[in-house]
């Protein structure tokens, strides 16, 4: 089955600054990828998520890169602020009735001023 | 309601208790899963159903059972609770019909201890 690693599992930057997280999947199928923000007793939400056609996706502060080749992909936040501090998940998925998404591990953030 | 909605949202359990979490979505969604999470292990898939009537077991599934009787009721029952069951359970679905590539929305989670 598919594996994913997640890293750094804490980060640390000061408001302003830009973090960067990384993820290898294993399974060269998966064509899915998802980036869950998970605050503090909440669920995960989605934020931003990218398919093995596109390489490279933005949204405001923050985008997402994929290489297939080296099967793996980062979520950039640019110009962070203390609101962006929470855990981020990665997640890959291969399309398929039988599929469901395999989760990294997790990223604690923590935007500091 | 709006998305999926889980309870209680916190628990403290004895242990060999029998306990159902429950969950229930309103976005008619064909997917819902049950996954725990627990510091270091990020989230993990304990059972999921793709449709209304048929579930499956997903990567640590002993010592729990679901049901799904209908699009929008999944409840996750511990038989007999165990410590080792202490965790945070997130319920979540999805739209698989459309080749899942939609991710997951997820319920605030129900935090249970087990003593």
């Amino acid at each position: 089955g598919e594996n994913v690693e997640q890293h750094p599992s804490t980060l640390s930057v000061q408001e302003g600054d830009s973090a960067v997280i990384k993820c290898t999947y294993s399974d060269s199928a998966s064509n899915y990828f998802p980036w869950y923000k998970q605050e503090l007793g909440k669920g995960p939400q989605l934020i931003i998520d990218i398919r093995s056609n596109v390489g490279e996706k933005k949204d405001q502060r923050i985008a997402v890169t994929l290489n297939k080749t080296a099967k793996h992909f980062s979520l950039h936040i640019t110009e962070t602020q203390p609101e962006d501090s929470a855990v981020y998940f990665c997640a890959a998925f291969r399309t398929g009735t039988a599929s469901k998404l395999t989760f990294g591990t997790g990223t604690r953030l923590q935007v500091t001023l | 309601i709006a998305g999926i909605t889980q309870a209680p949202t916190s628990q403290i359990l004895a242990a060999g208790r029998r306990m159902t979490l429950r969950c229930t979505q309103d976005m008619r969604h064909n997917a819902m899963y049950w996954y725990r999470q627990d510091l270091g292990l990020g989230l993990r898939l304990i059972h999921y159903s793709n449709t209304a009537g048929t579930t499956g077991k997903g990567e640590v599934p002993d010592g729990y059972s679901v049901s799904r009787a209908n699009t929008d009721d999944f409840p996750l029952t511990l038989a007999s609770a165990v410590p080792s069951q202490t965790s945070v359970y997130f319920c979540a679905s999805s739209d698989s019909r459309r080749g899942g590539l939609y991710g997951y929305t997820f319920g605030s989670g129900t935090r249970l201890t087990v003593v």
